[in-house]
Protein backbone atom coordinates (compact mmCIF):
# COMPACT_ATOMS: atom_id res chain seq x y z
CA UNK A 1 0.00 0.00 0.00
CA UNK A 2 1.17 3.50 -0.08
CA UNK A 3 3.44 4.79 1.93
CA UNK A 4 3.73 8.39 4.09
CA UNK A 5 4.00 11.19 1.48
CA UNK A 6 4.93 15.06 2.33
CA UNK A 7 4.40 17.86 0.49
CA UNK A 8 5.88 20.07 -1.04
CA UNK A 9 9.21 17.96 -1.28
CA UNK A 10 10.81 21.37 -1.22
CA UNK A 11 9.97 24.63 0.18
CA UNK A 12 12.38 27.83 -0.88
CA UNK A 13 10.35 31.17 1.67
CA UNK A 14 11.83 34.47 2.68
CA UNK A 15 12.23 35.42 6.16
CA UNK A 16 8.87 36.65 7.90
CA UNK A 17 6.98 34.86 5.31
CA UNK A 18 4.26 31.81 6.52
CA UNK A 19 4.62 28.47 5.52
CA UNK A 20 2.88 25.08 5.61
CA UNK A 21 4.14 21.50 5.54
CA UNK A 22 1.62 18.67 4.86
CA UNK A 23 1.69 14.91 5.45
CA UNK A 24 -0.52 12.39 4.78
CA UNK A 25 0.28 9.13 6.74
CA UNK A 26 -0.64 5.55 6.00
CA UNK A 27 -4.06 4.96 6.09
CA UNK A 28 -4.89 3.62 9.25
CA UNK A 29 -2.54 4.33 11.51
CA UNK A 30 -3.42 6.45 14.41
CA UNK A 31 -0.02 8.19 15.51
CA UNK A 32 2.20 10.72 13.30
CA UNK A 33 4.70 12.47 14.49
CA UNK A 34 6.83 15.44 12.92
CA UNK A 35 10.58 15.85 13.25
CA UNK A 36 13.16 18.42 11.84
CA UNK A 37 16.34 17.13 10.85
CA UNK A 38 19.50 19.14 9.97
CA UNK A 39 22.60 18.28 8.06
CA UNK A 40 24.96 15.76 9.37
CA UNK A 41 22.56 14.91 12.59
CA UNK A 42 19.63 12.77 13.51
CA UNK A 43 16.09 13.67 13.37
CA UNK A 44 14.45 16.60 16.26
CA UNK A 45 11.41 15.50 17.72
CA UNK A 46 8.93 18.59 17.06
CA UNK A 47 5.12 17.00 17.95
CA UNK A 48 3.43 13.46 18.18
CA UNK A 49 -0.68 12.97 17.41
CA UNK A 50 -2.35 10.18 18.66
CA UNK A 51 -5.55 10.96 16.58
CA UNK A 52 -6.75 13.97 16.64
CA UNK A 53 -4.83 15.96 19.48
CA UNK A 54 -1.42 16.31 20.06
CA UNK A 55 -0.16 13.61 22.78
CA UNK A 56 3.27 15.45 23.00
CA UNK A 57 4.14 18.82 21.70
CA UNK A 58 7.23 19.23 23.79
CA UNK A 59 9.46 19.57 21.00
CA UNK A 60 8.10 22.35 19.21
CA UNK A 61 11.22 25.25 19.49
CA UNK A 62 8.90 28.20 20.47
CA UNK A 63 5.37 29.40 19.27
CA UNK A 64 5.82 29.81 15.76
CA UNK A 65 5.66 26.43 15.26
CA UNK A 66 2.05 24.99 15.19
CA UNK A 67 0.82 21.48 14.06
CA UNK A 68 -2.94 20.16 13.30
CA UNK A 69 -4.44 17.01 12.77
CA UNK A 70 -8.37 17.70 12.58
CA UNK A 71 -9.41 14.75 11.26
CA UNK A 72 -7.26 12.21 12.75
CA UNK A 73 -5.47 11.89 9.14
CA UNK A 74 -3.78 14.04 7.21
CA UNK A 75 -1.44 16.70 9.34
CA UNK A 76 -0.13 20.00 8.67
CA UNK A 77 2.92 21.70 9.98
CA UNK A 78 2.62 25.50 10.31
CA UNK A 79 5.07 27.91 10.67
CA UNK A 80 5.09 31.84 11.11
CA UNK A 81 7.49 34.66 10.71
CA UNK A 82 10.23 31.97 9.41
CA UNK A 83 13.52 32.69 10.39
CA UNK A 84 16.73 31.62 8.48
CA UNK A 85 17.94 29.08 11.13
CA UNK A 86 14.10 27.29 10.38
CA UNK A 87 15.87 25.79 7.40
CA UNK A 88 16.16 22.40 7.67
CA UNK A 89 14.73 18.62 6.32
CA UNK A 90 11.07 18.58 8.40
CA UNK A 91 10.13 14.61 8.39
CA UNK A 92 6.63 13.20 9.05
CA UNK A 93 6.10 9.52 10.76
CA UNK A 94 3.08 7.36 11.46
CA UNK A 95 2.55 4.31 13.08
CA UNK A 96 0.20 2.08 13.55
CA UNK A 97 -0.38 2.94 17.20
CA UNK A 98 0.98 5.54 19.43
CA UNK A 99 3.23 5.14 22.94
CA UNK A 100 6.04 4.34 21.60
CA UNK A 101 5.42 0.72 21.06
CA UNK A 102 5.07 0.11 17.67
CA UNK A 103 7.61 0.29 14.28
CA UNK A 104 7.32 4.31 12.67
CA UNK A 105 7.16 4.52 8.96
CA UNK A 106 8.80 7.81 7.60
CA UNK A 107 7.99 9.80 4.63
CA UNK A 108 10.79 11.36 2.16
CA UNK A 109 10.58 15.20 3.62
CA UNK A 110 10.10 18.47 2.90
CA UNK A 111 13.52 20.70 2.44
CA UNK A 112 12.70 24.23 3.44
CA UNK A 113 15.23 26.63 2.52
CA UNK A 114 14.66 29.93 4.50
CA UNK A 115 16.68 32.41 2.27
CA UNK B 1 16.94 13.88 29.09
CA UNK B 2 17.95 10.89 27.12
CA UNK B 3 21.12 10.95 24.94
CA UNK B 4 21.90 8.75 21.97
CA UNK B 5 25.38 8.52 20.58
CA UNK B 6 26.41 6.24 17.34
CA UNK B 7 30.37 5.39 16.58
CA UNK B 8 32.08 4.97 14.31
CA UNK B 9 30.96 8.32 13.09
CA UNK B 10 31.79 7.47 9.65
CA UNK B 11 32.86 4.13 8.18
CA UNK B 12 34.32 2.83 5.16
CA UNK B 13 34.91 -0.90 3.98
CA UNK B 14 35.43 -3.31 1.30
CA UNK B 15 32.59 -5.28 -0.14
CA UNK B 16 32.05 -8.52 1.44
CA UNK B 17 33.07 -7.62 4.84
CA UNK B 18 31.20 -8.17 7.98
CA UNK B 19 30.67 -4.83 10.08
CA UNK B 20 28.97 -3.50 13.25
CA UNK B 21 27.86 -0.41 14.14
CA UNK B 22 27.36 0.97 17.64
CA UNK B 23 24.79 2.48 19.28
CA UNK B 24 24.94 3.81 22.97
CA UNK B 25 22.26 5.84 25.00
CA UNK B 26 21.86 7.31 28.72
CA UNK B 27 18.61 6.20 29.83
CA UNK B 28 18.34 2.66 29.81
CA UNK B 29 14.65 2.40 30.66
CA UNK B 30 13.28 2.65 26.87
CA UNK B 31 10.54 0.97 25.79
CA UNK B 32 11.94 -0.08 22.50
CA UNK B 33 14.75 0.77 19.86
CA UNK B 34 14.75 0.67 16.22
CA UNK B 35 17.09 1.23 13.60
CA UNK B 36 16.82 3.24 10.22
CA UNK B 37 18.68 3.57 6.91
CA UNK B 38 18.88 6.74 5.68
CA UNK B 39 20.15 7.48 1.86
CA UNK B 40 21.11 11.08 0.80
CA UNK B 41 18.17 13.11 0.45
CA UNK B 42 16.19 10.60 1.25
CA UNK B 43 13.47 10.03 4.33
CA UNK B 44 14.25 7.17 6.71
CA UNK B 45 13.71 3.41 6.55
CA UNK B 46 13.00 1.04 9.29
CA UNK B 47 15.28 -2.21 9.07
CA UNK B 48 14.66 -3.51 12.75
CA UNK B 49 12.55 -3.18 15.85
CA UNK B 50 14.07 -4.18 19.39
CA UNK B 51 11.08 -4.45 22.17
CA UNK B 52 12.80 -3.76 25.42
CA UNK B 53 11.91 -7.46 26.33
CA UNK B 54 14.01 -8.85 23.51
CA UNK B 55 17.74 -9.25 23.06
CA UNK B 56 17.73 -9.26 19.22
CA UNK B 57 16.30 -9.22 15.87
CA UNK B 58 17.66 -10.62 13.02
CA UNK B 59 16.15 -9.46 9.23
CA UNK B 60 18.00 -11.10 6.27
CA UNK B 61 22.26 -9.80 6.62
CA UNK B 62 20.96 -7.86 9.80
CA UNK B 63 20.82 -8.59 13.28
CA UNK B 64 20.35 -6.09 15.56
CA UNK B 65 21.42 -6.71 19.69
CA UNK B 66 19.80 -4.75 22.61
CA UNK B 67 21.57 -4.62 25.96
CA UNK B 68 19.08 -2.27 27.91
CA UNK B 69 20.89 -3.00 30.65
CA UNK B 70 24.30 -1.45 29.77
CA UNK B 71 22.83 1.08 27.05
CA UNK B 72 24.08 -0.25 24.39
CA UNK B 73 22.83 -1.98 20.57
CA UNK B 74 24.78 -3.13 17.60
CA UNK B 75 23.65 -3.73 14.27
CA UNK B 76 25.98 -6.40 13.01
CA UNK B 77 25.76 -6.31 8.75
CA UNK B 78 26.79 -9.34 7.24
CA UNK B 79 28.52 -9.35 3.93
CA UNK B 80 28.33 -6.00 2.83
CA UNK B 81 27.53 -4.94 -0.56
CA UNK B 82 28.19 -1.40 -2.03
CA UNK B 83 23.99 -1.17 -1.78
CA UNK B 84 24.45 -0.77 1.81
CA UNK B 85 26.06 2.59 1.52
CA UNK B 86 24.06 4.92 3.50
CA UNK B 87 23.49 6.32 7.19
CA UNK B 88 22.08 4.42 9.94
CA UNK B 89 20.58 5.53 12.51
CA UNK B 90 19.11 4.43 15.57
CA UNK B 91 16.62 5.80 18.17
CA UNK B 92 15.00 4.86 21.02
CA UNK B 93 12.17 5.34 23.43
CA UNK B 94 10.10 5.58 26.98
CA UNK B 95 6.50 4.39 26.36
CA UNK B 96 3.97 7.29 25.64
CA UNK B 97 6.99 9.00 24.82
CA UNK B 98 8.81 10.70 21.48
CA UNK B 99 11.81 9.00 19.82
CA UNK B 100 15.37 10.63 20.23
CA UNK B 101 17.78 9.50 17.55
CA UNK B 102 21.25 9.32 17.36
CA UNK B 103 23.12 11.19 15.16
CA UNK B 104 24.01 8.16 13.08
CA UNK B 105 26.59 6.05 11.05
CA UNK B 106 27.75 7.27 7.68
CA UNK B 107 28.41 3.94 5.85
CA UNK B 108 30.45 3.53 2.66
CA UNK B 109 30.78 0.16 1.10
CA UNK B 110 33.77 0.50 -1.67
CA UNK B 111 33.64 -2.36 -4.63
Amino acid sequence: GAGVSQTPSNKVTEKGKYVELRCDPISGHTALYWYRQSLGQGPEFLIYFQGTGAADDSGLPNDRFFAVRPEGSVSTLKIQRTERGDSAVYLCASSLMGGGNNEQFFGPGTRLTVL
Amino acid sequence: KQEVTQIPAALSVPEGENLVLNCSFTDSAIYNLQWFRQDPGKGLTSLLLIQSSQREQTSGRLNASLDKSSGRSTLYIAASQPGDSATYLCAVTKYGQNFVFGPGTRLSVLP
